[in-house]
């Protein structure tokens, strides 16, 4: 198990594209979570899942924004049509119950 | 007021030099992470601390509970410390973490 790994690394899109990340975490780990960190800034919390569950949404997580984690594995966030304001870096975390976070390198998206 | 502060926001320092980065937090905990992020967005896990002191290698991380403050200390610096550090806290009772916004390290040679 080589930790946290996040597809793509870097993403171009224009506006009004759909884009879809993948997030593969430590296959112990019953917990994934998804952040999101703008420049000059810390991440912020998007959503958690524990196995297929998703526990909490944030309200940053607006109506364009969906993730799943369908076998309680690998998790995706899909962005529809995008806008300027979702340009960031998308951070995804595991851990064991709450216990030991991994992070993952992230998915730096740029809407032009 | 954000939940973690951290200071100062960014640091320049001369390589050798001891370096102290500064967590201050409002809520009640049950850990505190010390992470790194360099250039490209990647995180890493330095520290996970609820009580006293943690040393690896040439980083020290302390926390008081009572105070809700966290220190880094960085000692020797060198110009690959030159990163993001930032701060992040288990709220307790709540299952996620919580970020500062970092501090940004520049070790000049």
């Amino acid at each position: 198990d080589t930790g946290v790994s996040q597809d793509p690394r870097h993403k171009i899109t224009k506006r009004g594209q759909n884009v879809t990340f993948r997030c593969d975490p430590i296959s112990e780990h019953n917990r994934l979570y998804w952040y999101r960190q703008t420049l000059g800034q810390g991440p912020e919390f998007l959503t958690y899942f524990q196995n297929e569950a998703q526990l909490e949404k944030s309200r940053l997580l607006s109506d364009r924004f969906s993730a799943e984690r369908p076998k309680g594995s690998f998790s995706t966030l899909e962005i529809q049509r995008t806008e300027q304001g979702d340009s960031a870096m998308y951070l995804c975390a595991s851990s064991q119950q709450g216990y030991g976070y991994t992070f993952g390198s992230g998915t730096r998206l740029t809407v032009v | 007021k954000n939940e973690v502060e951290q200071s100062p926001q960014n640091l320049t320092a001369q390589e050798g030099e001891f370096i102290t980065i500064n967590c201050s937090y409002s809520v009640g905990i049950s850990a505190l992470h010390w992470l790194q992020q360099h250039p490209g967005g990647g995180i890493v896990s330095l520290f996970m601390l609820s009580s006293g002191k943690k040393k690896h290698g040439r980083l020290i991380a302390t926390i008081n509970i009572q105070e809700k403050h966290s220190s880094l200390h960085i000692t020797a610096s060198h110009p690959r410390d030159s990163a993001v550090y930032i701060c992040a806290v288990d709220i307790r009772g709540d299952d996620k973490i919580i970020f500062g916004k970092g501090t940004r390290l520049h070790i000049l040679p």
